[in-house]
């Protein structure tokens, strides 16, 4: 059973903080990760993938890989209203992508 | 480009019912997928397809068949329709699967969604 988990949350920042999402997967077969943001009521859109350990930026977006420890987080800097939506895990095994976490919920407070 | 389109995008069945949601994709992409998705929780897998004429099942694939004889179309067909399958429906499509050398090709390209309820 290949497991990703998120924390459900929600998780609640103020606008202009830091928002800091994990992931955490039991494959060792995971090879790159997708990050998924998905609005209430609407279909998930791709907001990063990372596939080298350490870290990738993207604008407001950092991503972070750390494979020995089976974990990958996103962080989003200058927290907007705008983010406010789930954010879904997804990683890429033995050339697979089948696999979503059950999302972390973030609400950013104006 | 539509990208990835589904119809219906709501419907009420009632138990023992059968219906087929469609999908169709205009990026000429390999793979298509079925997902459902229950209230506050992730995406599950339903089946997935590499190509046309080649399906396969993915997490939780009973109680539903596809078939995929054209590159663009990917219906999902419910048989006896069951509560158990009251859940918003995603269909998606990647060009392949994960991250290669020349870059990003995993993206899925997810539809809007078809919301089931079974009564």
């Amino acid at each position: 059973q290949k497991e990703v988990e998120q924390n459900s949350g929600p998780l609640s920042v103020p606008e202009g903080a830091i928002a800091s999402l994990n992931c955490t997967y039991s494959d060792r077969g995971s090879q790159s990760f997708f990050w998924y943001r998905q609005y209430s009521g609407k279909s998930p859109e791709l907001i990063m993938f990372i596939y080298s350990n350490g870290d990738k930026e993207d604008g407001r977006f950092t991503a972070q890989l750390n494979k020995a420890s089976q974990y990958v987080s996103l962080l989003i800097r200058d927290s907007q209203p705008s983010d406010s939506a789930t954010y879904l895990c997804a990683p890429v095994v033995f050339g697979n992508q089948f696999y979503f976490g059950t999302g972390t919920s973030l609400t950013v407070i104006p | 480009n539509a990208g990835v389109t589904q119809t219906p995008k709501f419907r009420i069945l009632k138990i023992g019912q059968s219906m087929t949601l469609q999908c169709t994709q205009d990026m000429n992409h390999n793979y298509m997928y079925w997902y459902r998705q229950d209230p506050g929780m992730g995406l599950k897998l339903i089946y997935y397809s590499v190509g046309a004429g080649i399906t396969d099942k993915g997490e939780v694939p009973n109680g539903y068949n596809v078939s995929r004889s054209t590159t663009e179309d990917f219906p999902l067909r419910l048989e006896l329709a069951a509560p158990s399958q009251t859940s918003v429906y995603f269909c998606a499509s990647s060009y392949s699967i994960g991250v290669k050398r020349e870059g990003n090709i995993g993206t899925q390209y997810f539809g809007p969604g078809t919301r089931l309820l079974v009564l």
